[in-house]
């Protein structure tokens, strides 16, 4: 049973990183038909689709927000993160890693809430 | 890269049959089989409950059914339930992202 978990500071000021981590266990991040991925809910709001990453390193991300986001793998640790620069209150959301294929959400892990304030 | 437009809210009675759809554009939902449906109870995960347009994966009802026309996709929930009153999104592949709608509260009468 994959489970995956998230981890990383609930609380940020503005201007600040974000750093998330993403822990997978009960599965290998290398499995070479799934992606890794980032989604976000803001409070009161949708989920929003921030960027995934195959096992080799290609890397996909939401066009609005690529120029803030990096994804990236750990294979030797089975995990994966996200970082997000200059992080303002509108950045305040559920984070979600979750694993994908083919576009598709098949498993998620609990969230994390992370809050911008200063 | 706009969100899929869903309405926000739909509604019906036990046993009644609602649709719910998801227009995207010739470049998202009109171009590619990878349109999925997600169930969301609040405090809870999302759950996948369609994915590539039609299919359902195993355990979830077959009360639930998904379709797409042109730019359209609908989900189509039939012999409504009350643990079907939930938050509702469609998601699709945009070429190299993934791009949600914005959701659609589902009421129980």
């Amino acid at each position: 049973q994959l489970h995956l978990q998230e981890s990383g500071p609930g609380l940020l000021k503005p201007s600040e990183t974000l750093s998330l981590t993403c822990n997978v266990s009960g599965g290998s991040i290398s499995s070479t038909i799934h992606h890794w991925a980032w989604i976000r809910q803001p409070p009161g709001k949708g989920l929003e689709w921030i960027a995934s990453i195959y096992y080799s390193g290609n890397r996909f991300y939401k066009p609005s927000l690529k120029s803030r986001v990096t994804i990236s793998v750990d294979t030797s640790k089975n995990q994966f993160f996200l970082k997000l620069n200059s992080v303002t209150a509108a950045d305040t959301a559920v984070y979600y890693c979750a694993r994908d294929k083919e576009s598709t959400v098949m498993d998620w892990g609990q969230g994390t809430l992370v809050t911008v304030s200063s | 890269q706009s969100a899929l437009t869903q309405s926000p809210s739909a509604s019906g009675s036990p046993g009644q049959s609602v649709t719910i759809s998801c227009t995207g554009t010739s470049s998202d939902v009109g171009a590619y089989k990878y349109v999925s449906w997600y169930q969301h109870h609040p405090g809870k995960v999302p759950k996948l409950i369609i994915y590539e347009v039609t299919e359902r994966p195993s355990g979830v009802p077959d009360r639930f059914s998904g379709s797409k026309s042109g730019n359209t996709a609908s989900l189509i929930v039939s012999g409504l339930q009350p643990e079907d009153e939930a938050e509702y999104y469609c998601s699709s592949h945009a070429g190299n992202y993934v791009i949600f709608g914005g959701g659609t509260k589902l009421t129980v009468l």
